[in-house]
C-alpha cells in the first residue's frame, strides 16, 4: 500500500541551526502539505504547496520555514535558525486533490531543539 | 475564525462498551469533515470523512460517525470498544480552500479491560 515516508524520525539540533525534514508523498499526488504538533497542542497547519508553488501558508510559517520539491519526488521542510519553540512533531501529508478527497499522513518527525 | 472543539481531552470506555467522542465546528458553511487516528508511534489514519450525500458514514474498524448540520457537530461513535482501540482521535475540517485541514485538539482513548 502506497504511503508517505518522512526521515529522520528523530531530529535533535542545536538552536540556531539549520534543519531539513524530509518526505516522499505517494507517487500520484498532486498536493502537499506540512503539519506541524507540538507536544500536548493541536495539530497546525503549516503550509500547502501545489505545481511548485506554495499554495496556502499559515501564520507560523514565517520567513525561517521554506518548503522545496528538488527531485520531483522529495517534499522538504527548512527551518532555516531553529528556535527552542520550533521542537514540535512534523508531518508530512499528500493528497490527490484538494478539498475532499483524503489527505494521506506520514509517520513524522520529532523536532527537538536544545 | 473557523476552528473545531472536541469535547474530552480524556476518553475511557470498558471492552464492549459504547464509544463516543464528540466534535463540533465553528462555520456557516458546513465544512467536509473527517475523523483520523493516531496510535503510539504512528502518523495520522484516516477513520471516516463526510463530503456529501448521506450524513451518517462509516468507516474502519466499525466506527461511524453523524453529520448534523443544526447542531454543527461530527460525533465519532463505536457500539462496542475493543482493546486495540485505544488511540488518539482527532476530528478535523476542510473548506476546499486549498485543502488544509484544521484540527480539533485530539481525544485520547483508553480501553479498560
Amino acid at each position: 500500500e502506497p504511503e508517505v515516508t518522512q526521515t529522520p524520525s528523530h531530529q535533535v539540533t542545536q538552536m540556531g541551526q539549520e534543519v531539513i525534514l524530509r518526505c516522499v508523498p505517494i507517487s500520484n499526488h498532486l498536493y502537499f502539505y506540512w503539519y506541524r504538533q507540538i507536544l500536548g497542542q493541536k495539530v497546525e497547519f503549516l503550509v500547502s504547496f501545489y505545481n511548485n508553488e506554495i499554495s496556502e501558508k499559515s501564520e507560523i510559517f514565517d520567513d525561517q520555514f521554506s518548503v522545496e520539491r528538488p527531485d520531483g519526488s522529495n517534499f522538504t521542510l527548512k527551518i532555516r535558525s531553529t528556535k527552542l519553540e520550533d521542537s514540535a512533531m512534523y508531518f508530512c501529508a499528500s493528497s490527490e486533490a484538494m478539498g475532499a478527497t483524503e489527505a494521506f499522513f506520514g509517520q513524522g518527525t520529532r523536532l527537538t531543539v536544545v | 475564525a473557523q476552528s473545531v472543539t472536541q469535547l474530552g481531552s480524556h476518553v475511557s470506555v470498558s471492552e464492549g462498551a459504547l464509544v463516543l467522542l464528540r466534535c463540533n465546528y465553528s462555520s456557516s458553511v458546513p465544512p467536509y469533515l473527517f475523523w483520523y487516528v493516531q496510535y503510539p508511534n504512528q502518523g495520522l489514519q484516516l477513520l471516516l470523512k463526510y463530503t456529501t450525500g448521506a450524513t451518517l458514514v462509516k468507516g474502519i474498524n466499525g466506527f461511524e460517525a453523524e453529520f448534523k448540520k443544526s447542531e454543527t457537530s461530527f460525533h465519532l461513535t463505536k457500539p462496542s470498544a475493543h482493546m486495540s482501540d485505544a488511540a488518539e482521535y482527532f476530528c478535523a475540517v476542510s473548506y476546499n480552500q486549498g485543502g488544509k485541514l484544521i484540527f480539533g485538539q485530539g481525544t485520547e482513548l483508553s480501553v479498560k479491560p
